[in-house]
């Protein structure tokens, strides 16, 4: 499988907290991009880093990559309980017929207590 | 305001009945994707297309599901005869493929399929 993995699976922190989540994938890529899903709702995109982007900043979000670990990190600063959602993150291809397209890890369920 | 819209919402059906779901993509976007998440599998890529050609349908179960754009405003997912282990949420996404340059996906909001 060339899906990526989450690492942790669940999360579980206090508002004003940061939260860490961890990607690791398999195949070259183009991108890697970060998706939040609430319960029952389709997914939303968050940020993409470009594979030769080290590290990016959006609000209260900031991603690192790094190409040689094949590994990302999101990190989400002073949580609130409306961050309560599940994360994905999804590689993306780099290569000729497989260019765009996402591969999805199974997602880290991040609960933040008020 | 561009978005991608799935129909149906939410469908219930009998088993071995035809489902036929559709996406309709954001005007421009060159990438189609179907989805279909599940509890114990997590999102699974069924079909994708670039260019209305389909690329990768590897994961679809091929003796029952089919998957077509017959146009550029139009992706359909069907599965015929459908199984209660069809029972999930399917996903269309759509998104820009260029060169070497990929862009963020769209999803819709989904089809949530119970076969019963």
């Amino acid at each position: 499988s060339q899906q990526g993995e989450e690492d942790p699976q669940a999360l579980s922190i206090q508002e004003g907290e940061n939260a860490t989540m961890n990607c690791s994938y398999k195949t070259s890529i183009n991108n890697l991009q970060w998706y939040r899903q609430n319960s029952g709702r389709g997914l939303v995109h968050l940020i993409l880093i470009r594979s030769n982007e080290r590290e990016k900043h959006s609000g209260r979000l900031r991603v690192t990559l790094d190409t040689s670990k094949k590994s990302s990190s999101l990190l989400i600063t002073a949580s609130r309980a409306a961050d309560t959602a599940s994360y994905f993150c999804a590689s993306v291809a780099d290569r000729g017929s497989t260019l765009g397209r996402l591969y999805f890890g199974r997602g880290t369920q991040l609960t933040v207590w008020p | 305001d561009a978005r991608v819209t799935q129909t149906p919402r939410d469908k219930v059906t009998e088993m071995g009945q035809e489902v036929t779901m559709r996406c309709q993509p954001i005007l421009g976007h060159n990438t189609v994707f179907w989805y279909r998440q599940t509890m114990m599998q997590g999102l699974e890529l069924l079909a994708y297309f670039r260019n209305r050609a389909p690329l990768d349908d590897s994961g679809m179960p091929k003796d029952r599901f089919s998957a077509e754009m017959p146009d550029a405003t139009l992706a359909t997912l069907k599965i015929q005869p459908s199984e209660p282990r069809d029972s999930a949420v399917y996903f269309c996404a759509s998104g820009l493929s260029l060169d070497r340059r990929a862009t963020e996906a769209f999803f819709g909001q989904g089809t949530r399929l119970t076969v019963v």
